[in-house]
């Protein structure tokens, strides 16, 4: 079946970095386009970036521009995350997402909380 | 940026009662592509419709999805206890994607 399993997450303090993993299974993950959303706590969900199938298209919301990488690596079946100036506001817990196209999110992993704090 | 609009608060409902959820955009979502998505406390979210009115795999034909342009509704018939979640509403046709803050729904 579909899996999705994030990883990475963990306190880190302001300003630092941190590199979030997801590792897909159960379906061919080179033909789908992959998302990063977050759900700060006790709040709605904010979607954060997508990347293509091939990975030659990539988009961010203005709350991450430039602060926050997306990847991909189909042969190893991973999406990535890399973040970096972190801040207070980006603690959340943050999902990867599948979808067919620039389409609805038909899939979803069950999250990795990231705490920013010092 | 296109900001969707759901009503803050609790829908509180009894079992068997239709619950009708609103998500309006702040300009043309663009092809009606606009999905709603089910939280329950403590998971994942879980895709109920998208472009507008298609259900998703699985999805129980007691949700249905309406609407187009800026102006969308999400009707739940014949309430479920297990319906008790929030319900988020998003738009993909528009860069950049965004949600909907969310409807609580509540079944007594």
């Amino acid at each position: 079946q579909v899996q999705l399993v994030e990883s990475g997450g963990g306190l880190v303090k302001p300003g630092g970095s941190l590199r979030l993993s997801c590792a897909a299974s159960g379906f061919t993950f080179s033909d789908y386009y992959m998302s990063w959303i977050r759900q700060a706590p006790g709040k709605g969900l904010e979607w954060l970036s997508y990347i293509s199938s091939s990975g030659r298209t990539i988009d961010y919301a203005d709350s991450v521009k430039g602060r926050f990488t997306i990847s991909r690596d189909n042969a190893r079946n991973s999406l990535y995350l890399q973040m970096n100036s972190l801040r207070a506001d980006d603690t959340a817990v943050y999902y990867c997402g599948r979808s067919m196209g620039l389409s609805a999110i038909s899939g979803w992993g069950q999250g990795t909380l990231v705490t920013v704090s010092s | 940026e296109i900001v969707l609009t759901q009503p803050r608060g609790t829908l509180s409902l009894s079992p068997g009662e239709r619950a009708t959820l609103s998500c309006r955009a702040s300009q043309r979502v663009s092809n009606d592509y606009l999905a709603w998505y089910q939280q329950t406390s403590g998971q994942a979210p879980r895709l109920l419709i998208y472009a507008a009115s298609s259900r998703a795999t699985g999805i129980p034909d007691r949700f249905s999805g309406s609407g187009s342009g800026t102006d969308f509704t999400l009707t739940i018939s014949r309430l479920d206890p297990e319906d008790s979640a929030v319900y988020y509403c998003q738009q993909y046709g528009n860069s950049p994607l965004t949600f909907g803050g969310g409807t609580k729904v509540e079944i007594k």
